[in-house]
């Protein structure tokens, strides 16, 4: 079972500044198979990012995704007060699913 | 996308069985993949559960003893048994889904039910 660990736990930045999150896998994970969600506060997550790289429909190119193997990461640049949500990369390979624990992104 | 809704009690006893559903509207496909998928109070996600558009299912390895998944075509629903629960198992359910489209991702999903397991 493939095992996701997020860092850093909690990021706390400034309107205009730039968000690098980072999704670290314990065994190769290919490309397609890793995702990124937002969950903000009282809310279902919503998909960003998919295939490691791809935008979800109506996601603003201020999200990006990048990396390979074991090493991936969400970009954010310029942010904004609506980004103040937990961020999560998930990942799918041998009929299972699993997620990292999440990076809380605070907006100062 | 498709829109999701889960829906069941929200009271369960401990050692009883925890039965969800969740309907899908906006266009039911047989060809997505249907999952469940659970948050325990500040804490995060913890996917339990997929039936394939092949018919086949999959369970998370630490639930797949006391977990089953299920689905109603006709009726655009599918299910979630989850069998002996303890307050552990106190958690909101999502039911969510994964587009034909090969990338193992969850494009829709639904607001989300809360579960107490409590006497």
């Amino acid at each position: 079972e493939i095992v996701l660990t997020q860092s850093p736990g909690t990021l706390s930045l400034s309107p205009g500044e730039r968000a690098t999150l980072s999704c670290r896998a314990s065994q190769t994970v290919s490309n397609k198979y890793l995702a990124w969600y937002q969950q903000k506060p009282g809310q279902a997550p919503r998909l960003l990012i998919y295939g490691a790289s791809s935008r979800a429909t109506g996601i603003p190119d201020r999200f990006s995704g990048s990396g390979s193997g074991t090493d991936f990461t969400l970009t954010i640049s310029r942010l904004e007060p609506e980004d103040l949500a937990v961020y999560y990369c998930q990942q799918y390979g041998t009929l299972l699913y699993s997620f990292g624990r999440g990076t809380t992104l605070e907006i100062k | 996308q498709v829109q999701m809704q889960e829906s069941g009690p929200g009271l369960v006893q401990p050692s009883e069985t925890l039965s969800l559903t969740c309907t899908v509207s906006g266009g039911f496909t047989p060809n997505y993949h249907w999952g469940w998928l659970r948050q325990s109070p500040g804490k995060g996600l913890e996917w339990i559960a997929v039936m394939f558009n092949t018919g086949s299912t999959s369970y998370n390895p630490s639930l797949k003893s006391r977990v089953s998944i299920s689905v109603d075509t006709a009726k655009k629903q599918f299910f979630l048994k989850m069998y002996s629960v303890t307050s552990a198992d106190t958690a909101v359910y999502y039911c969510a889904g994964d587009p034909p489209d090969g990338y193992g991702h969850y494009d829709s999903w639904g607001q989300g039910t809360l579960v107490t397991v409590s006497s």
